[in-house]
């Protein structure tokens, strides 16, 4: 079956700093997703990508659809406090269902 | 903006009852989706839904699932017998034409 590493699994962030944090798969995918869940809350769609090479940002945050349609990355610029929260990754092969990773924590450092 | 709603936010049952979750998907949307996130673990998909039936299931979708819509509006996800192992948070979607899947704030389904 299709397979998502995510990593980091997580980090500890300091209010500015750029965070980085990837997914890569087993399988070629045709879409890629990223989405960000906060503490019992559904999952919010940051990013959708739809072509190898695509590189989209939605303000602070910029995601790539990897050449090899196998991996996909997501950068979130100049961290604040309200970034925190568990951000997945999520793919789609062919036909409608996404396979999630398992999540980045993004936690703040005190 | 539009969003997907779920129905209860909470529901406690015990081991062996039916339970029935409720969504209400974007009224634009065509496909519909259940997922369920066991406490602390991925988003795990269940079933997707079009044209009034299964388009794919998972292997967690078993005899004890079931999914309607019932009208215009709601989609159901029906768990006939439940088990402790289906504690989770279940999670509904709906989807663009651009594959971009919405979810609902969630039902948290606690058996006992």
């Amino acid at each position: 079956g299709q397979q998502l590493n995510q990593s980091p699994q997580s980090m500890f962030i300091q209010e500015g700093e750029d965070v980085s944090m990837n997914c890569t798969s087993s399988s070629i995918f045709n879409t890629w997703l990223w989405y960000k869940q906060d503490p019992g809350e559904g999952p919010v769609l940051l990013i959708a990508l739809y072509k190898a090479g695509e590189l989209t940002s939605n303000g602070r945050l910029t995601a790539q659809f990897g050449i090899t349609r196998k991996d996909s990355f997501l950068n979130i610029s100049a961290s604040i406090p309200s970034d925190v929260g568990i951000y997945f990754c999520a793919g789609r092969e062919y036909g409608n269902k996404l396979v999630f990773g398992a999540g980045t924590i993004l936690r703040v450092k005190s | 903006e539009p969003e997907v709603t779920q129905t209860p936010s909470h529901q406690v049952t015990q081991m062996g009852q039916e339970v029935i979750l409720r969504c209400v998907p974007i009224s634009n949307h065509l496909y519909f989706y259940w997922y369920r996130q066991i406490l602390g673990q991925k988003v795990e998909f269940l079933v997707s839904f079009y044209n009034n039936e299964i388009s794919e299931k998972s292997e967690i979708f078993d005899d004890q699932f079931s999914v309607e819509r019932p009208d215009g509006s709601n989609f159901t996800l029906k768990i006939r017998s439940t088990k402790l192992e289906d504690s989770a948070m279940y999670f509904c979607a709906s989807r663009s034409p651009r594959y971009e899947q919405y979810f609902g704030p969630g039902t948290r389904l606690t058996v006992t």
